[in-house]
């Protein structure tokens, strides 16, 4: 099946930090989504991309859907502790069958 | 709170036995989807429904079968349990068709299943 990578695996930054993370498929996908997951939740959409090039902000998060329609990046600006939680990447070839990237980790230290 | 519900929120059972899992979807939803959250495999999709009919199919194994019932609500059957089916089983719900364009996928607290 289709395979995303997700970097980085995880980051421990100072509150207040700009966090920077990226996804890359082998394949194209119509859509790429950023979905965030704390501990004992559901995954919950933070933004949804639906064209290449697209650039989208959600207030402090920024997204972008790769040119190539292989990749996404996501960046959080000013973090502050309560952004800590685990960011997923999926991208929907069509259909809405998603696929996940292993997510990454993102520990504030305040 | 996403409006999806999933019981029972925890699950210990032992191996070779079958467990039925049940998800409510958001009102108005017609679409549910299964995944599969593990440690060694990441958050996988299993299988969709829309409207009481099986509409796609991730990586569901044989052993492990869904259906959605008129009242929308969907339930996983997992049976022949194995250590390696521990896990965190997600239902989703949205309110399109497959193949209409991206619904948003409004995602459940989860099941969390240990098989012992």
């Amino acid at each position: 099946g289709q395979q995303l990578n997700q970097s980085p695996q995880s980051m421990f930054i100072q509150e207040g930090e700009d966090v920077s993370m990226n996804c890359t498929s082998s394949s194209i996908f119509n859509t790429w989504l950023w979905y965030k997951q704390d501990p004992g939740e559901g995954p919950v959409l933070l933004i949804a991309l639906y064209k290449a090039g697209e650039l989208t902000s959600n207030g402090r998060l920024t997204a972008q859907f790769g040119i190539t329609r292989k990749d996404s990046f996501l960046n959080i600006s000013a973090s502050i502790p309560s952004d800590v939680g685990i960011y997923f990447c999926a991208g929907d070839e069509y259909g809405n069958k998603l696929v996940f990237g292993a997510g990454t980790i993102l520990r504030v230290k305040s | 709170d996403s409006g999806v519900t999933q019981t029972p929120k925890h699950l210990i059972t032992a191996t070779g036995q079958r467990v039925t899992l049940r998800c409510s979807p958001r009102s108005g939803d017609l679409s549910v989807y299964w995944y599969q959250q593990s440690l060694d495999q990441g958050l996988q999709f299993l299988i969709q429904y829309y409207n009481g009919e099986e509409r796609a199919k991730g990586n569901i194994l044989e052993r492990f079968s869904a259906q959605q019932f008129p009242d929308l609500h969907s339930e996983l059957n997992l049976s022949s349990l194995e250590l390696g089916d521990s896990a965190l089983y997600f239902c989703a719900s949205s309110e399109g068709e497959t193949g209409t364009g991206f619904y948003e996928q409004y995602f459940g607290p989860g099941t969390r299943l240990t098989v012992t």
